[in-house]
């Protein structure tokens, strides 16, 4: 069954630092998502991503942080200069989008968990 | 604004038991879809399982079933015969048709199956 992959699993960075996360969303998917988990708390939207560029972003997302589809098969986001505060589960999505405007299921990677010292 | 309250923080259950979580939802929206995502100790996002809101009957899958009230704003999650495997936090989650599809999670109910 396809999924969705991310690397790295853990990435550790010390503050002021650029980070890369990469996710691979499911083949035939349209839409891409990211969220993010601050340890104890709840998921949060960061961004989403259709026909190559951004769909919508929350009030987290801010000039730190940019998105990116640099091929056929890869999504990234990057964090330009890390602060402890972004010390987090960061989980990439995928959804079909086929069936807009009603809403579909969003598949989830593994994440990727951020830890800036 | 959409919000998703999960009101029990944490819930234990014995193995082969059954237990329901809970979950409420607050929208303007007539279409939308509810979620239940598992995310066990590697703290993976699993579906467990998904209701439509313009359907009536309750979503079933396996041993997890929902309880999904439209008028009451209310969507539960029953699972039966609880296993140790089911050990992990669960979040309720919704989206619409509004904005870009994102999700709006609730804070998450801890699960313990004691054996």
């Amino acid at each position: 069954e396809p999924e969705v992959t991310q690397t790295p699993s853990h990435q550790v960075t010390q503050m002021g630092q650029e980070v890369i996360l990469r996710c691979v969303p499911i083949s035939n998917h349209l839409y891409f998502y990211w969220y993010r988990q601050i340890l104890g708390q709840k998921v949060e939207f960061l961004v989403s991503f259709y026909n190559n560029e951004i769909s919508e972003k929350s009030e987290i997302f801010d000039d730190q942080f940019s998105v990116e589809r640099p091929d056929g098969s890869n999504f990234t986001l990057k964090i330009r200069s890390t602060k402890l505060e972004d010390s987090a589960m960061y989980f990439c999505a995928s959804s079909e989008g086929r069936s807009r405007p009603t809403p579909d299921t969003q598949y989830f990677g593994p994440g990727t968990r951020l830890t800036v010292l | 604004a959409q919000t998703v309250t999960q009101s029990q923080p944490e819930m234990s259950v014995q193995e082969a038991e059954t237990v329901t979580l809970s979950c409420t939802y607050d929208t303007s929206e007539s279409n939308y879809y509810l979620f239940w995502y598992k995310q066990p100790p590697s703290r993976q996002m699993i579906l467990v399982i998904r209701q439509e809101a313009y359907k009536q009957q309750n979503a079933t899958e396996n041993r997890f079933s929902v309880n999904f009230q439209k008028a009451a704003k209310s969507f539960s999650l029953k699972i039966s015969d609880s296993q140790l495997g089911d050990t992990a936090m669960y979040f309720c989650a919704f989206n619409d048709q509004t904005g870009a599809n994102n999700l709006f999670f609730g804070t998450g109910t801890r699960l313990t199956v004691i054996p």
